[in-house]
């Protein structure tokens, strides 16, 4: 079944680094463009980055832009989000989603693996 | 990148029908017929309810619909059940394959 499967989430201190990883199954990963998106505890979703299928192009909120870097391993199956200068506030759950292929949604989700950054 | 407004929360009886908006602005809700709208229970991750402003995924049920006018979109549903009860949030497409969601409705089913 479609599937996909973040790991890498943990206790950082502020200013380190984390790298997110996202393992995709039941789908050809290399024909979709792939989101993170995040949500601060007992806050909304925020959309956060987004790859193209291909890694040729990437796209990410101001608010983590220059910090944050997605990219992709197509012969994995596998998306990431390297952040550095991690702050308090990019202390969230960290979604990968899928975008549909012909229409611009978000059809497939991951569970989600949390991110404290603390001291 | 603003968040589109929602209300913080709807209520409404069981078999009522209730309405959440969603305000963007031209360059986001307003510029493009790609709003989408995803409900989530606690602990859980969001799930896709409504995509390209109307249209339902496979599986969804027909209590739940769409609409749009101008900058604002709506999210209407129908025949309210126990189980509706969720956060609800709107997601517009904005240009430049960026996305912007909403602030998040909770709806409680009284």
């Amino acid at each position: 079944q479609v599937q996909l499967v973040e790991s890498g989430g943990g206790v950082v201190q502020p200013g380190r680094s984390l790298r997110l990883s996202c393992a995709a199954s039941g789908f050809t990963f290399s024909s979709y463009s792939m989101h993170w998106v995040r949500q601060a505890p007992g806050k909304g979703l925020e959309w956060v980055a987004v790859i193209w299928y291909d890694g040729s192009n990437t796209y990410s909120a101001d608010s983590v832009k220059g910090r944050f870097t997605i990219s992709r391993d197509n012969s994995k199956n596998t998306l990431y989000l390297q952040m550095n200068s991690l702050r308090v506030e990019d202390t969230a759950v960290y979604y990968c989603a899928r975008e549909h292929l012909r229409y611009r949604d978000l059809d497939v989700w991951g569970q989600g693996t949390t991110v404290t950054v603390s001291s | 990148q603003s968040a589109l407004t929602q209300p913080a929360s709807v209520s409404g009886s069981p078999g009522q029908s209730i309405t959440i908006s969603c305000t963007g602005t031209s360059s986001d809700v307003g510029g493009y017929n790609y709003v989408s709208w995803y409900q989530q229970r606690p602990g859980k991750a969001p799930k896709l309810m409504i995509y390209d402003v109307s249209k339902r995924p496979s599986g969804v049920s027909n209590r739940f619909s769409g609409s749009k006018s101008g900058n604002t979109a709506s999210l209407t549903m129908s025949g309210l059940q126990s189980e509706d009860e969720a956060d609800y949030y709107c997601c517009s497409y904005a240009g430049s394959s960026t996305y912007v969601f909403g602030t998040g409705t909770t709806v409680t089913v009284l």
